[in-house]
């Protein structure tokens, strides 16, 4: 079946720019995750949601950073007035009910110029 | 707070080799832990878990056993492939939580033939 994808797979943008990244889930998958990898960080939790509500947003770095998530399935992460430090690949995950597996996409990679 | 500590890459290897990725833990209780694979350009992909002490996940001749006395969770292969060359990150979920994946910083592998 049709895995996790995310849109764009590239998105170069101009410092001060808003963006916005799509993340399709896996069908049926009740739980969604975004996190950040940066070469810097390594791997980073952003924020996850089950369902349409977004119970832990505390990976979030900023308040320029925003997501939610509409019908249960497709989220969207908004990143306002990008800055260059948030340049990096932002991985969206899904996981069905019950499980602790999740399911990767591959990730849309932003540079911020 | 819980953690992830895995060896420092590169490792490097010949082909047909035996392999070991080290991979240790701190976390209260028992947590679910898991091996993901990102290959050349590709997204992150579950390559095997476990989700209680003794437990061996295995996946494509990989295998790791949870050793909850040494809080441990390497990595082996027998015998190891040109096409093994990737990064492999070790992560856990705490336990009492299903969400947020707690990485290690990642080994890169490399096999040469």
């Amino acid at each position: 079946g049709a895995g996790v994808s995310q849109s764009p797979s590239n998105k170069v943008t101009e410092k001060g720019k808003d963006v916005e990244l799509r993340c399709d889930p896996i069908s049926g998958h009740t739980a969604l995750y975004w996190y950040r990898q940066s070469l810097g960080q390594g791997l980073e939790f952003l924020i996850y949601f089950q369902g349409n509500s977004a119970p832990d947003k505390s990976g979030l770095p900023s308040d320029r950073f925003s997501a939610e998530r509409t019908g249960g399935s497709v989220s969207t992460l908004t990143i306002q007035r990008t800055q260059q430090e948030d340049s990096a690949v932002y991985l969206c995950a899904s996981s069905p009910t019950g499980t602790k597996t999740q399911y990767f996409g591959p990730g849309t990679r932003l540079l911020v110029l | 707070g819980d953690s992830v500590t895995q060896m420092e890459g590169p490792v490097t290897l010949s082909e047909e080799a035996f392999l070991t990725i080290n991979c240790t833990y701190t976390a209260t209780g028992y947590p679910s832990l898991f091996w993901y694979v990102q290959y050349p350009g590709e997204g992150l992909q579950l390559l095997l878990k476990a989700t209680k002490a003794d437990d061996k996940g295995s996946n494509k001749g990989f295998e790791a056993t949870y050793r909850k006395e040494t809080t441990s969770f390497h990595l082996e292969k027998g015998s190891v492939q040109v096409s093994d060359s990737a990064v492999y990150f070790c992560a856990l979920i705490p336990p009492g939580s299903n969400y947020q994946l707690i990485w290690g910083a990642g080994t890169k592998l490399i096999i040469k033939p």
